[in-house]
């Protein structure tokens, strides 16, 4: 069946090193792949979508990579900040049926201390 | 940006009663905007999407007549939790996309606890 992974433990890091998180997916094959930050209580917040096609994309501090040989995702935080602290998930389009419906990892939650 | 605005942020409900959370979207027009239920610790479900004038479409084991959707004008859509239970108690969130090539847009979530 069709999954996506991420991992569930928290990440813990210290400030000014770089978080690195994964996503993983199973017997499918997406046109692209996104990444939200939650921040507890609140809704996602969209930071980054990368193409099949493409194998990484910067936004300031953030990387994300795409290996759809690997069916895998990392995505980078540099020079990490406190405010970094958030969970970050991965979503996928078309598990559902439909392209236009997002499925989401069960998200990873980044701790940057001090 | 794009903004998605939920209402209201946080209620709190007697078992058996009725609670209605409203999404708008105040800068552009969602002709589709999505359901989303989080339990803690858990990632978002994709409950319905709610299509303006027309029928919601619901995904496997939600149950329609317990999620009433509406979606009346381009700007709004509306999640009816009917006789809450306090096993309905979860974070709702919706979301929309602004027309073009765009990502999701989400509300900041409606906190629903039954008691």
């Amino acid at each position: 069946s069709q999954k996506i992974e991420q991992n569930s433990e928290a990440l813990n890091i210290q400030e000014g090193k770089t978080a690195t998180l994964t996503c993983n997916y199973t017997n499918y094959s997406p046109a692209y792949l996104q990444w939200y930050r939650q921040d507890p209580g609140r809704g996602p917040v969209f930071l980054l979508l990368i193409r099949e096609n493409e194998k990484e994309k910067r936004k300031e501090r953030l990387k994300v990579t795409f290996d759809t040989t690997l069916k895998q995702s990392l995505f980078h935080i540099t020079a990490s900040q406190p405010a970094d602290s958030a969970t970050y998930l991965c979503a996928l389009p078309g598990l559902t049926g439909t392209a236009s419906k997002l499925t989401f990892g069960t998200g990873t939650r980044l701790q940057v201390t001090l | 940006g794009a903004v998605v605005s939920q209402h209201p942020s946080w209620v709190i409900c007697k078992s058996g009663t009725s609670v209605k959370i409203e999404c708008r979207s105040l800068d552009f027009q969602a002709t589709t905007m999505f359901w989303y239920r989080q339990f803690p610790k858990q990632s978002l479900m994709l409950m319905a999407t709610s299509n303006e004038g027309s029928k919601a479409t619901y995904e496997q084991g939600v149950e329609k007549d317990k999620f009433l959707i509406n979606h009346a004008s381009l700007t709004l859509s509306t999640l009816t939790v009917t006789s809450a239970h306090p096993e309905d108690s979860s974070f709702y969130i919706c979301s929309a996309r602004p027309p073009g090539y765009s990502p999701l847009h989400f509300g900041n979530g409606t906190r629903l606890t039954v008691t």
